[in-house]
């Protein structure tokens, strides 16, 4: 069955630290999204890619990097610039083009150490 | 620019009772609209979608939701909840002309036996 798979589901960071959360689907989606969960904010989008080699900022994008050098894959890059990094990480897809509904994976929580 | 309110951060309720967790949005463009479930410690699934025709549209577990564009609300409904029910909801709109989605904060319901 296609979908997206998030790994790993739970990572911790220590101080001054960089880590990467690792997104891959299978549905031929052109389109992927990062978002970030915190209890009580619902999704905030931190990037988002249409196409392969092209990727913009969502709303919350300080501290955070992103490529996307393969269609599958849209990996997340949480730099030790990110304070406040402890939070939910979902990934999501969808189809090209307007009104499409977004498909996601099971998360990554990240916690500080 | 649109903005999407989910009122109620909780709903408490009991087994086979009806529910009703509420979105109102806000838009100066025409949108299409969503609602997603999360269950603890996963990502969020499609539940239903409005993007045309009729205003009412369900899903397969029998909830509901109705699009009504004169208050800009799209209230999703269960006629009797289950245990099995109990999950954050999340509402989504995507105006026209984007394919970004907005998310409201969540509504948790929790199905008391």
């Amino acid at each position: 069955d296609g979908g997206i798979t998030q790994s790993p589901k739970y990572l911790f960071r220590k101080e001054g630290q960089n880590v990467t959360l690792s997104c891959e689907q299978n549905l031929n989606h052109d389109a992927m999204y990062w978002y970030r969960q915190d209890p009580g904010q619902g999704l905030r989008l931190i990037y988002y890619s249409q196409i392969v080699n092209d990727f913009q900022k969502g709303d919350i994008a300080e501290g955070y990097s992103v490529s996307r050098e393969k269609k599958e894959s849209f990996p997340l890059t949480v730099t030790s610039a990110q304070k406040n990094p402890t939070a939910f990480y979902l990934c999501a897809s969808s189809i090209s083009g307007r009104n499409q509904p977004q498909h996601f994976g099971d998360g990554t929580r990240l916690s500080i150490l | 620019a649109q903005s999407v309110t989910q009122l109620d951060s909780q709903v408490p309720v009991f087994e086979e009772a009806p529910v009703e967790l509420r979105c109102n949005y806000s838009s100066s463009v025409s949108v299409y609209l969503f609602w997603y479930v999360q269950y603890p410690n996963q990502g969020l699934q499609l539940l239903l979608k409005y993007l045309s025709g009729s205003t009412l549209v369900e899903s397969i577990n029998g909830f509901e939701a109705e699009f009504n564009k004169s208050q800009t609300s799209f209230h999703l409904r269960k006629p009797s909840v289950h245990i099995s029910d109990t999950a954050e909801y999340f509402c989504a709109v995507i105006r026209e002309g984007s394919y970004i989605p907005t998310f409201g904060r969540g509504t948790s319901l929790i199905v008391h036996p």
